[in-house]
């Protein structure tokens, strides 16, 4: 079936640098995405979502950027700091229910 | 607001005894909620879309006797794990959509650690 899936299993950053995590998608029908952050040992967090009607949507620090044309999407996080450090998953609501999740970029910051 | 509570947080039992997990929207009403499976350093797996005030509709390749889910209200979905085994440690997380958003957000809850020994 169609998918959600990430290019990057791991992201290692320096404390205040900009972050920059990537997923594509396959299904150009989807019409709206969700980035969850997920710490340690916790359920995932939602921390922005975005339409297929934009191209940007901007949170506190984070950015969401939406490339229909080739089915990319990207998670900014500005000068991330230690807190940052998780798991994060690209999805997309499937069949009207079910969510379905991309593989995970794990982000490390080093101090 | 859009808080998901899971009990307990962590569960220990042995093998042949049952578990049950609850899943409550604390400030807010859901008529589906999900039950997702996390093996170590993987993504979360789709167990099963649980609806209220009917059955539970399962994925592929989960067993609907091995893991009982019931939707009571529209605040609470609990799941039992069966007759656990070592096998069925793993992560259980369960999520929850917002039904006055209208939206497909689902808001997850903390998890379930079960460890069958």
């Amino acid at each position: 079936g169609e998918s959600v899936g990430l290019h990057l299993p791991t992201l290692s950053v320096q404390e205040g640098d900009n972050s920059i995590i990537n997923c594509a998608y396959s299904n150009s029908a989807s019409d709206y995405f969700i980035w969850y952050k997920q710490e340690s040992g916790k359920g995932p967090q939602f921390i922005i979502d975005i339409r297929s009607n934009m191209d940007k949507r901007q949170g506190q620090r984070v950015t969401v950027l939406l490339n229909k044309t080739v089915k990319h999407l990207s998670l900014q996080i500005a000068a991330t700091q230690p807190g940052d450090s998780a798991v994060y998953f690209c999805a997309e609501p499937y069949n009207n229910n079910d969510m379905r999740f991309g593989a995970g970029t794990r982000l490390t910051v080093k101090p | 607001g859009a808080v998901v509570s899971q009990h307990p947080s962590r569960v220990i039992c042995k093998s042949g005894t049952s578990v049950k997990i609850e899943c409550r929207s604390l400030d807010f009403q859901a008529t589906t909620m999900f039950w997702y499976r996390q093996f170590p350093k993987q993504s979360l797996m789709l167990m099963a879309t649980s609806n209220e005030g009917s059955k539970a509709t399962y994925e592929q390749g989960v067993e609907k006797d091995k893991f009982l889910i019931n939707h009571a209200s529209l605040t609470l979905s609990t799941l039992t794990v069966t007759s656990a085994h070592p096998e069925d440690s793993s992560f259980y997380i369960c999520s929850a959509r917002d039904r006055r958003t209208g939206l497909e957000t689902q808001y997850f809850g903390p998890g379930t650690r079960l460890l069958v020994l």
